[in-house]
């Protein structure tokens, strides 16, 4: 089955500066990379996706990266703001029949005032 | 439009005891899944449902079991409840399955075992 390794589990920035949230996968089939977002006693919530016909996406100070040659995917927040703070989940599906995702284990993203 | 719906959102059983977690998709999504998420950890997946039809299960014991209704919606059960069983438990719709097509989640089911 797929396995999703997410790096730092951990982060804290200075509100304005940029977060990079990495993650690798093994399954070189995976073709669908989602991050969701969870805040402290809630569901997690998708804030982007990247597919793999595409080395890039944006979506206001969101972005996601993906190289499916080292095959590993990041994503990218800019200008960060205390909202921000939450953890952030990457996930790829996996191999069985129902490609259902396997996610990472989280990044506690602190963003400070 | 409604997004995912399950009920109830918390409950409190003791071990030994059984569960039944309900799960309604989005309008128009066939396809239902279920995840444990424990403190701390990302989701992890239990089952996932096509029309009716188991399509994956993963690494739980049969002590857990779910079925999906001929409106798609879905109910995930759990047999003399552990201890460790104490999680969310998240419910998951898509239009249908496979690799590329977006999940939504339900807001959870928070079950604490004692």
């Amino acid at each position: 089955g797929e396995n999703v390794e997410q790096h730092p589990s951990t982060l804290s920035v200075q509100e304005g500066d940029s977060a990079v949230i990495k993650c690798t996968y093994s399954d070189s089939a995976s073709n669908y990379f989602p991050w969701y977002k969870q805040e402290l006693g809630k569901r997690p919530q998708l804030i982007i996706d990247i597919r793999s016909n595409v080395g890039e996406k944006k979506d206001q100070r969101i972005a996601v990266t993906l190289n499916k040659t080292a095959k590993h995917f990041s994503l990218h927040i800019t200008e960060t703001q205390p909202e921000d703070s939450a953890v952030y989940f990457c996930a790829a599906p996996s191999s069985g029949s129902a490609r259902q995702l396997t996610f990472g284990s989280g990044t506690q993203l602190t963003v400070l005032p | 439009d409604a997004g995912v719906t399950q009920s109830p959102t918390h409950l409190i059983k003791t071990r030994g005891q059984h569960v039944t977690l309900r799960c309604s998709p989005i309008s128009g999504h066939k396809s239902v899944s279920w995840y444990q998420q424990v403190l701390g950890q990302g989701p992890q997946f239990i089952f996932q449902y096509y029309e009716k039809e188991e399509r994956g299960r993963g690494n739980f014991p049969d002590r857990f079991s779910a079925r999906q209704f001929p409106n798609y919606s879905s109910e995930l059960n759990v047999n003399a409840l552990l201890l460790g069983d104490s999680a969310l438990y998240l419910c998951a719709s898509s239009l249908v399955p496979g690799s590329g097509n977006t999940i939504y989640f339900g807001e959870g089911s928070w079950l604490t075992v004692v």
